[in-house]
């Protein structure tokens, strides 16, 4: 079993839509979550950090449930430069590398 | 920010070349330094983990002497990738630990693209 695992889409949306992605864990110590954003042939940029409580960024809710070892992330009112790769990233513990998911692709069109 | 500049963003070779990657944190020490490997359509892999003065941890699978990592400074992290064949094409990031051992924030260097003839 991968350490995190993503549905890879691809996402294919309409501006103004709603999007959620979702991504499981398998090592239940882990300690850090995360959600990245990747564009074509670019280097992955933090998007939001993932708490337990569930957290809100302007369009962006992302939620944890460590019971389930389940991460989401949720898009609302998708914009056309949302399109990207988004990455589930897990660490296990403070100061060790952290440990993405292969991604789930978003195309939103006009 | 926290940036981490990497050199060179892509680069062409023969196979059986050596090429080397640099990765410069700016304006900040990087005790640690990660090196990703990314296949199209894959995930990062961790490659390896890099600590100022002493030797890079890596991990199952990659070939420490193929992939030579030098860490000999808080600013600087290379990555040589020797005698270069066309399965080692592929893009190498760095990522460095920004702040004391126990943070999780990392920030990435822009990525270098390997294609290997």
């Amino acid at each position: 079993r991968k350490e995190v695992e993503q549905d890879p889409g691809p996402f294919n949306v309409p501006e103004g839509a709603t999007v959620a992605f979702n991504c499981t864990y398998s090592n239940s110590a882990s300690q850090s979550f995360f959600w990245y954003r990747q564009d074509c042939r670019k280097e992955p940029k933090l998007l939001m950090s993932v708490y337990s409580s569930g957290n809100e960024d302007g369009r962006f809710t992302a939620q944890l449930n460590r019971a389930s070892q389940y991460i989401s992330l949720l898009i609302r009112d998708s914009k056309l430069s949302d399109s990207a790769t988004y990455l589930c990233v897990v660490n296990a513990q403070a100061g060790t590398a952290l440990i993405f998911g292969k991604g789930t692709t978003l195309s939103v069109s006009s | 920010g926290a940036v981490v500049s990497q050199h060179p963003s892509w680069v062409i070779c023969k196979s059986g070349t050596s090429v080397k990657i640099e990765c410069r944190s700016l304006d900040f020490q990087a005790t640690t330094m990660f090196w990703y490997r990314q296949f199209p359509k894959q995930s990062l892999m961790l490659m390896a983990t890099s600590n100022e003065g002493s030797k890079a941890t890596y991990e199952q699978g990659v070939e420490k002497d193929k992939f030579l990592i030098n860490h000999a400074s808080l600013t600087l992290s290379t990555l040589t990738v020797t005698s270069a064949h066309p399965e080692d094409s592929s893009f190498y990031i760095c990522s460095a630990r920004v702040g004391y051992r126990d943070t999780n924030v990392l920030t990435f260097g822009a990525g270098s693209r390997l294609t290997v003839l």
